[in-house]
């Protein structure tokens, strides 16, 4: 069983704030580690795919980090917004099965 | 591209009845994926197929679930008969496995109330 955890589980910020969020999953054996953005009632959108060691990715104010050796990815937002409200989820796949184990997700709740 | 497309968006029926789920994979994509949605479980992978064969269902929770795809551009999930457990929210994805990202598109879900 591949275990992906996400913490916090929830998450309020005021806007303006900058924030993070972790995912942490098995170290061996690595693939891939994605990141999605799921807005209430539509479907999980991709932000993020990092594949190596040290990968860092950036889309406007949210950028990603991924360790490998130590198995956990961070997700930061930069001067959270409203529109950044959402649930973040990260998922993993290993090299032995391509297909992707997600986490239960960070709710981002951010406040005008 | 118009995306994954699912059909129905809702459905409400019956505890008993068949429930059928319907999906249509981005033009070109050879793997697909069912997920359900539920409060308690998160996100939880039923099935994918890479090149319209089956490869791992083990998600599928018991033998009244079953999912076809007969060809590239189109898949199934069936349930029969439906409890009122199974409501959820069903998402088909799509991927082209040939790009290393393998970053998978998500459908708009399918909304199963069973009363």
């Amino acid at each position: 069983i591949l275990n992906v955890e996400q913490s916090p589980q929830s998450l309020h910020v005021q806007e303006g704030d900058s924030t993070n969020f972790t995912c942490s999953f098995p170290s061996s054996n690595f693939y891939a580690l994605h990141w999605y953005r799921w807005e209430t009632a539509k479907s999980p959108e991709a932000l993020f795919v990092m594949t190596l060691n040290g990968d860092e990715k950036k889309k406007g104010r949210i950028s990603a980090t991924l360790n490998t050796k130590e198995g956990y990815s961070y997700l930061y937002i930069k001067g959270s917004q409203p529109e950044d409200s959402a649930t973040y989820l990260c998922a993993f796949s290993s090299g032995s099965a391509r297909q992707l184990t997600f986490g239960s997700g960070t709710q981002l709740t951010v406040l005008p | 591209d118009a995306g994954v497309i699912q059909s129905p968006r809702h459905e409400v029926t019956e505890m008993g009845q068949e429930v059928t789920l319907r999906c249509k994979p981005i033009s070109g994509h050879n793997s697909l994926f069912w997920y359900r949605q539920t409060m308690m479980r998160g996100l939880e992978l039923l099935i994918y197929f890479n090149n319209n064969v089956p490869i791992d269902d083990s998600g599928m929770p018991e033998d009244r679930f079953s999912a076809k795809m007969p060809n590239a551009s189109f898949s199934t999930l069936k349930i029969q008969p439906s409890e009122p457990r199974d409501s959820a929210v069903y998402f088909c994805a799509s991927r082209d496995s040939g790009r290393a990202q393998e970053t998978q598109y998500f459908g708009p879900g399918t909304r199963l109330l069973v009363l």
